[in-house]
């Protein structure tokens, strides 16, 4: 069974600030796939980016990269310069067994940007 | 544009009431899945399906059914077993295969509530 643990349950960050979410996440599968989402105060869902367990390089996707490190089993979201809009419930989950097996979803962090 | 609907919005159930949320998806997406969430909480997995006419039961599947007769469409049904129905129920969607260009799309949800 996996497991995605996110220790954080609230963080602050000034405006214009770099903020990094912690993930860690626990699986027996050698190949698998690591998510984050972002779930703002009106409750969907939007999916930021994607790191598969054999990528060479760190996930980025604009101002999101994904910090991965396959030995210690973390995979920690990195917002670059915070605008107040990043204010929202982030997301890390985990599919294992190559992509077909259903989600894991950790508990969440929520993060307010201070302007 | 392509997207999931849930429908309705908000719901609301009197005692020993079955209810059923309504999800459609014209992503061509093969898997559905239904989450539930608790104020300040992960989602956790309620049902999924892969194919039409084929579903599994998630972490949490007591005292809820679904049924997937089209492959657009995979209404979660509430039942009077459920004694603590009261969340927030997301519906997804997503290929077989999760992957990097490959995430959950989520529906808005649908807010259930005790009368």
């Amino acid at each position: 069974a996996q497991k995605i643990t996110q220790t954080q349950p609230g963080m602050f960050v000034q405006e214009k600030e770099a903020v990094t979410l912690d993930c860690t996440y626990d699986t027996s599968d050698p190949s698998y796939g690591l998510f984050w989402y972002k779930q703002p105060s009106s409750g969907e869902m939007i999916f930021l980016i994607y790191q598969g367990s054999y990528d060479q390089q760190n996930a980025t996707e604009g101002r999101y990269s994904l910090n991965f490190q396959k030995a210690r089993k973390s995979a920690n979201l990195v917002i670059s310069a915070s605008q107040l809009g990043d204010s929202a419930m982030y997301f890390c989950a985990m599919n294992p067994s190559g992509g077909y097996q259903k989600v894991t979803f950790g508990t969440g962090t929520k993060l307010q940007v201070i302007p | 544009d392509g997207g999931i609907t849930q429908s309705p919005k908000y719901l609301f159930r009197k005692e020993g009431q079955n209810v059923t949320l309504s999800c459609e998806q014209n992503l061509n997406h093969d898997a559905m899945y239904w989450y539930r969430q608790d104020p300040g909480q992960g989602l956790r997995l309620i049902y999924y399906s892969q194919i039409v006419n084929d579903f599994q039961k998630g972490d949490i599947a007591e005292g809820y059914s679904v049924s997937r007769e089209k492959k657009e469409s995979f209404p979660l049904t509430v039942t009077s077993a459920q004694k603590n129905p009261t969340a927030f129920y997301l519906c997804a969607s997503s290929f077989r295969r999760q992957g990097r260009n490959q995430p959950q799309h989520f529906g808005d949800g649908t807010r259930l509530s005790i009368l």
